[in-house]
């Protein structure tokens, strides 16, 4: 079974750093792109960043341009998520997800539970 | 504001059927069969329902099926059951290969 698994949840003060992280197993890494989704509370998904692990390509969305960065360990089959210059706007749960692909289409097939990130004084 | 467009909340009793709308451009839902549909239940993460606009991943009941015309593509369900009550999430892909989502739509099963 294709398990996603996330890090537990945080807690920051406005100004900082955050890395989470979500270990796959199931499927070999360097298979799929992984990407990060944001969902502010009783909001909905945003897209932040991507990250191809077979040449650790990586795409941000622009409005996390300049302070996100996504990394995979294929050591460790992990994937990463770094979020600096936190602010209270930043507080929502990050989802990693594994797209896959066909000749013709993408979807995000398998999904981790989730990191709760809180930006709190 | 999402880059697509749906409707905050459906409903419906069980038995009867929902659709639910995402409204793009020609640069994202109108470009191509990139279209997947997302259900996701209260505290839980999200689930595919459809891909590449009305296929449907196993496991998945056939009450489920998605369509597209023009920039529009749709999501009904049939057959409502209680279960089907949750959030729904249309995505699609830009001409530049940028995942866009839609706003989410409740669903509510009276």
């Amino acid at each position: 079974d294709v398990q996603l698994l996330q890090s537990g949840a945080e807690v920051r003060k406005p100004g900082a750093t955050v890395k989470i992280s979500c270990k796959v197993s199931g499927y070999t890494f360097t298979k799929y792109c992984i990407y990060w989704l944001q969902q502010a509370p009783g909001k909905g998904l945003q897209w932040v960043g991507l990250v191809d692990p077979e040449d650790d390509e990586t795409r941000y969305a622009d409005r996390f341009q300049g302070r996100v960065t996504v990394t995979a360990d294929t050591s460790e089959d992990t994937a990463f998520l770094e979020l600096a210059s936190l602010t209270s706007d930043d507080t929502a749960v990050y989802y990693c997800a594994t797209e896959r692909c066909n000749a013709n289409a993408c979807s995000f097939d398998y999904w981790g539970r989730g990191t709760l990130v809180t930006v709190s004084s | 504001q999402s880059a697509l467009t749906q409707p905050p909340s459906v409903s419906g009793s069980p038995g009867q059927s929902v659709t639910i709308s995402c409204t793009g451009t020609s640069s994202d839902v109108g470009y191509r069969n990139r279209v997947s549909w997302y259900q996701q239940p209260p505290g839980s993460a999200p689930k595919v329902v459809i891909f590449e606009v009305s296929r449907r991943p196993s496991g998945v009941p056939d009450r489920f099926s998605g369509s597209k015309s023009g920039n529009t593509a749709s999501l009904t369900i049939s057959g409502l059951l209680p279960e089907d009550e949750a959030d729904y999430y249309c995505t699609s892909y830009t001409t530049d290969n940028i995942v866009v989502f839609g706003g989410g739509t409740k669903v509510t099963v009276l």
